[in-house]
């Protein structure tokens, strides 16, 4: 079945370094991928998304490109800050035509930035 | 407008009693989806509804599980006989039709003691 692997947290870093959060993921058609967000006491938010191959999801100066070819989508941000500590969520969804819609989530990577 | 929102917030409860979880879609989105967090784990799909078509169940981990949907609003997750590995925050998302974005309310926290 579908799979997504992301790097174990959690991730510390000093604001203005540069992040990523390795994902890789496991599919059997061609998924689309997301990135979600879970700040502080909030819900899940979609942070990005791209729906094909070599497609670049960006929003709040986070990037990821999805790579067929190393079947990965991983989020990099060049400058990061305080207000980005977080938990951070790869999920894909494989249209299989027969109607399932779930969404296939990592167990998350807690990033804090530290000033 | 208003988001997803979800009740009760923390739900515990004893062994082997039912709980009824709720969500509340964000108006006029048709499709609707519960997932499962256990501490450490990502989140698991459940059940999702979309319209009036019969709900895709393929996520549910036990027969204890079930969920309804009345047309396109509430909706409820009944978990029976709780177990203590029943232990997760339970989330509800919509989204206004299948394969948009989903939209996730704050979740359930429920402990079974």
């Amino acid at each position: 079945g579908d799979s997504v692997t992301q790097m174990e947290g959690p991730v510390t870093l000093s604001e203005e370094a540069f992040l990523t959060i390795n994902c890789t993921y496991t599919a059997t058609g061609y998924p689309s991928l997301f990135w979600y967000v879970q700040y502080p006491g909030e819900g899940l938010q979609l942070l990005l998304k791209a729906t094909k191959a070599d497609d670049k999801g960006s929003n709040k100066g986070f990037e990821a490109t999805y790579r067929k070819e190393t079947t990965s989508f991983h989020l990099e941000k060049g400058s990061v800050q305080v207000s980005d500590s977080a938990v951070y969520f790869c999920a894909l969804r494989e249209f299989s035509g027969g109607g399932a819609d779930g969404l296939t989530f990592g167990k998350g990577t807690h990033l804090i930035i530290q000033p | 407008g208003a988001g997803v929102s979800q009740s009760p917030s923390n739900k515990v409860t004893e062994k082997g009693k039912d709980v009824e979880l709720r969500c509340d879609p964000i108006s006029g989105h048709t499709a609707l989806y519960w997932y499962r967090q256990r501490l450490g784990q990502g989140l698991e799909f459940l059940i999702y509804f979309q319209g009036n078509s019969a709900p895709d169940k393929s996520g549910l981990p036990s027969d204890r599980f079930s969920a309804e949907r009345t047309g396109e609003s509430v909706s409820t997750l009944t978990i029976q006989r709780t177990q203590q590995e029943d232990s997760a925050v339970y989330l509800c998302a919509s989204s206004p039709r299948v394969r948009e974005t989903q939209y996730f309310g704050p979740g359930t926290r429920l402990l079974v003691l």
